[in-house]
């Protein structure tokens, strides 16, 4: 069974359209991340989550909305999407503060 | 803004020679330090975390830690063409969730 699973793989889309990630988790893990890899490679988190709660809102556009339905979900929605906006994204998850288990990563591209 | 620090490379070894990786920190108040490994196209999968200052082995991997200088290395022993990667230096603070990536060095083992 896959750990931390996201979907889609791919998201190619044109500039202004609204897409959404999905991220779950099967670890029991309280905690769950959005990270963006840009195409230096630069990792940088984006949203963190604790059971549902909101604890980490790094500075990012208000186009980008993240929401926990439950602590094994994290999806993340773009309004307005735009040429910038193309990376890699990971959704990860942890324990306690332990190690973060990164998803497989949505590649995202906007045309 | 508190900031890890990692040479971009690439670093090139020859097989069967140890790999040295280097990290710095700005944050002196940093209390855990994971060391990721990212193939090209996946998502960083955790290597070894240290939290005391020291040396920490585990296979072929050795982490060491010196946190009155604010730096972190990892030393891969008999490298393999397979430890081929980037590897990702990552640091979290005391009582924070958040991790704070380096940019990553690209390391090539040539056979």
């Amino acid at each position: 069974d896959t750990a931390v699973s996201q979907t889609p793989k791919y998201l190619v889309t044109q500039m202004g359209n609204d897409k959404s990630i999905k991220c779950e988790q099967n670890l029991g893990h309280d905690t769950m991340y959005w990270y963006k890899q840009d195409s230096k490679k630069f990792l940088k988190i984006m949203f963190s989550y604790n059971n549902k709660e909101l604890i980490i809102n790094e500075t990012v556009p208000n186009r980008f909305s993240p929401k926990s339905p439950d602590k094994a979900h994290l999806n993340l929605h773009i309004n307005s999407l735009e040429l910038g906006d193309s990376a890699v994204y990971f959704c990860a998850s942890s324990q306690d503060s332990q190690t973060q288990y990164f998803g497989p990563g949505t590649r995202l591209l906007v045309l | 803004q508190k900031e890890v620090e990692q040479n971009s490379g690439p670093l090139s070894v020859p097989e069967g020679a140890i790999a040295s990786l280097n990290c710095t920190y700005s944050d002196r108040g940093s209390q855990s330090f994971f060391w990721y490994r990212q193939y090209s196209g996946k998502s960083p999968e955790l290597i070894m975390f240290i939290y005391s200052n020291g040396d920490k082995e585990d296979g072929r991997f050795t982490a060491q830690l010196n946190k009155a200088s604010q730096y972190v290395s990892l030393l891969i022993r008999d490298s393999q063409p397979s430890d081929s990667a980037t590897y990702l230096c990552a640091v979290r603070g005391g009582g924070s969730e958040k991790l704070v990536f380096g940019k990553g060095t690209k390391l090539t083992v040539n056979p």
